[in-house]
């Protein structure tokens, strides 16, 4: 059974800090993929990133990065410099190749304080 | 261009009543998916649409829930003698048939009195 993991269930920093939300997830497939969402104040769920289950490579996209380590099971994910704007919660999810639907984790709520 | 759209954003029912909740997905995007966000917690799957069809429909609680895509467009989430439990955020989303990632509106939030 596909489940996804976030330990983290609120983190509170000071602007300009870096801050790392951890995902952990299970599955038995070979083939998956795993993305993060961002979900704001206004509730909408913002897409960030996908990667395959193939695709190690740890990738960067302006202050956010993302690490994906398939020895430990995580894909977490890291605001460097972090800012007021970046308060929201994040969801990290889950779909296995054979199966469109998404297992998201119970997300974690990060505040970022001025 | 324009994204997923919900309506009604918000809907107040009482326990026993039936409701609708449509979902508009992204021009293009033939792939729906309906989700539902209880508070606190990550979006639960409910039913999945390829086109007219509804590929998979394991996630729906029972049989009071009902999905229909007639056209391949727009969808309608039909829940019928609501209960108090199923007051939550409906949320949409819709993909490409390739594609892997599902963007999502901005949800449909129900209350059951």
């Amino acid at each position: 059974a596909q489940k996804v993991t976030q330990a983290q269930t609120e983190i509170s920093v000071v602007e300009k800090e870096d801050v790392t939300l951890d995902c952990v997830y299970e599955t038995r497939d070979t083939t998956y993929y795993l993305f993060w969402y961002k979900q704001p104040p206004s509730g909408e769920l913002v897409f960030l990133i996908r990667r395959n289950s193939f695709d190690e490579q740890n990738e960067i996209s302006g202050r956010y990065s993302w690490n994906f380590q398939k020895s430990t099971s995580s894909f977490n994910f890291t605001i460097t410099a972090s800012q007021v704007v970046d308060s929201a919660v994040y969801f990290c999810a889950l779909s296995e190749g054979g199966s469109e639907k998404l297992v998201f984790g119970k997300g974690t709520k990060l505040t970022v304080n001025p | 261009g324009a994204g997923v759209s919900q309506t009604p954003s918000n809907k107040v029912t009482e326990k026993g009543k039936y409701v609708e909740l449509r979902c508009d997905p992204i021009s293009g995007h033939t792939a729906l998916y309906w989700y539902r966000q209880s508070l606190g917690q990550g979006p639960e799957f409910l039913i999945y649409f390829q086109g007219t069809g509804a590929a998979d429909d394991s996630g729906l609680p029972n049989d009071r829930f009902f999905a229909v895509r007639p056209e391949g467009s727009v969808s309608t989430l039909k829940i019928q003698r609501t209960e108090r439990g199923d007051s939550a955020v409906y949320l949409c989303a819709s993909s490409t048939t390739s594609g892997r990632t599902q963007y999502f509106g901005p949800g449909t939030r129900l209350t059951v009195l």
